[in-house]
């Protein structure tokens, strides 16, 4: 079974520039989960997918960060404009359900902000 | 606030002898409690998790875990470590009676295994 893909696995931006990040979840999984890693620190929930449907966003920053899941499957995580906290690896991950079903991970996105 | 504490940044073992990496929560209730190990450049890889039952959890490459409720604390051991062990390791856990399925993980623990 192909794990989760994530693209691109590398990215550096300059402050106020935007960046789009790409994950395409196991197949048949219902559940999308978007993570900020910041050097450090384990990862934090920033939104949760429910097939097209939010669950979770209240970490998100909603001024600058925005994530849509079209047709249940791939989805989106996107910053504009940048900030250098926003330097961080971004994880994207996959549940056949919500709760305690186990969360498979992609290898995530490197950003940097300069 | 419900809370994730891994108390030691790092944890040295010598290759062959027991290895426990500590966990402990604030969370209301008895959470689902959850283990993850990440390699470098990779994404986390879960190893085991604790729901109910036994308090005892086994999971991948030989790992276990022990769910202690009175001392609000889910450690993960090994009884022999490897080299290959060396890793960064995260103890996660998610509250039970909630609508939300938040998972709040701990700042991780890194694992060096010396030959």
């Amino acid at each position: 079974e192909a794990g989760v893909a994530q693209s691109p696995r590398y990215k550096i931006i300059e402050k106020r520039q935007s960046v789009a990040f790409w994950c395409n979840p196991i197949s048949g999984h219902a559940t999308l989960y978007w993570y900020q890693q910041i050097l450090g620190q384990g990862p934090k929930l920033l939104i949760q997918f429910q097939n097209n449907g939010v669950v979770d966003d209240s970490q998100l920053p909603k001024d600058r960060f925005s994530a849509e899941r079209l047709k249940g499957v791939d989805s989106t995580l996107k910053i504009q404009p940048a900030k250098l906290e926003d330097s961080a690896v971004y994880l994207c991950a996959s549940s056949r359900l919500e709760g305690t079903d186990t969360q498979y991970f992609g290898p995530g996105t490197r950003l940097t902000v300069l | 606030a419900q809370s994730v504490a891994q108390p030691e940044d790092q944890v040295n073992v010598a290759e062959g002898n027991p290895l426990t990496v500590k966990c402990t929560y604030s969370v209301s209730g008895n959470p689902y409690l959850f283990w993850y190990v990440q390699y470098p450049n990779r994404g986390l890889q879960f190893l085991l998790k604790y729901i109910t039952g036994d308090n005892l959890v086994k999971g991948s490459y030989g790992f276990e875990a022990e769910f202690n409720k009175s001392q609000t604390s889910f450690h993960l051991k090994k009884p022999s470590a490897l080299v290959s062990d060396s890793a960064l390791y995260f103890c996660a856990v998610r509250p039970r009676y909630s609508s939300a399925s938040k998972i709040i993980f701990g700042s991780g623990t890194r694992l060096s295994i010396r030959p």
